[in-house]
């Protein structure tokens, strides 16, 4: 029921924009997306309800595919600061949550 | 406003002994979540408290692991006994709604478990 995220690991140089995608085998009621840097507890990013919603803030966004159980986050224009792994967390209609399998992203000078 | 506590942050153990982690949540905030945490994998998630009553539980190893939450507020996880396959950090998360769905999460620092 985990959720499979890709690409595993993704390098950018700063300014450069990146697309990671959150894909489920279960219908979704919402999707969460947070940011883990190394030796740090995950930090949340956003939250995606059912209905096809976008969100964004910065330049940090996200949309979410109800019908095709997708959901992509959108980072434009990185920033050395983005770099760590990023989560998206999956919540079925049996309410219970599974994060993914994780997106290694750095930003290198 | 203070943010999730746990306790202890790192905890060495042999294996088949019992170690137990405590979780402060923010003020307030009805849902408790523990996770575990293996290095290079996203975070498992053990056990999810509304108030005090388990919202789930699935995929808690429940002959060796068990948790509670006592009057809503704080909570405690146990292992016993441990396994070396439970070298982990064990995250504890809390979220300001009633249902995980809807809201974000925050997380408290974890704890660092090694058995050896």
């Amino acid at each position: 029921q985990q959720p499979v995220q890709s690409p595993q690991a993704v390098i950018l140089r700063e300014g450069e924009d990146a697309v990671i995608n959150c894909s489920s085998s279960k219908a979704l009621y919402s999707v969460h997306w947070y940011r883990q840097k190394h030796g740090e507890a995950p930090v949340f990013l956003m939250i995606l309800l059912k209905g096809g919603e976008q969100k964004g803030h910065d330049k940090i966004s996200a949309s979410f595919n109800e019908k095709k159980q997708q959901s992509s986050l959108y980072l434009t224009a990185s920033q050395l600061s983005y770099s760590g792994t990023y989560f998206c967390g999956i919540s079925n209609t049996g309410n219970q949550f599974y994060f993914g399998t994780g997106t290694s992203l750095t930003v290198i000078p | 406003e203070a943010g999730v506590a746990q306790s202890p942050r790192y905890k060495i153990i042999e294996k088949r002994q019992s170690v137990a982690f405590w979780c402060n949540p923010i003020s307030g905030h009805a849902t408790l979540y523990w996770y575990q945490q293996i290095l290079g994998q996203g975070p498992k998630l053990l056990i999810q408290f509304q108030n005090n009553g388990v919202v789930d539980d699935s995929q808690l190893p429940k002959d060796r692991f068990s948790a509670e939450r006592l009057k809503g507020v704080d909570s405690t996880l146990k292992i016993q006994p441990a396994k070396l396959e439970d070298s982990a950090v064990y995250l504890c998360a809390s979220s300001p709604g009633a249902s995980g769905r809807t809201y974000e999460q925050y997380f408290g620092p974890g704890t660092r478990l090694t058995v050896t």
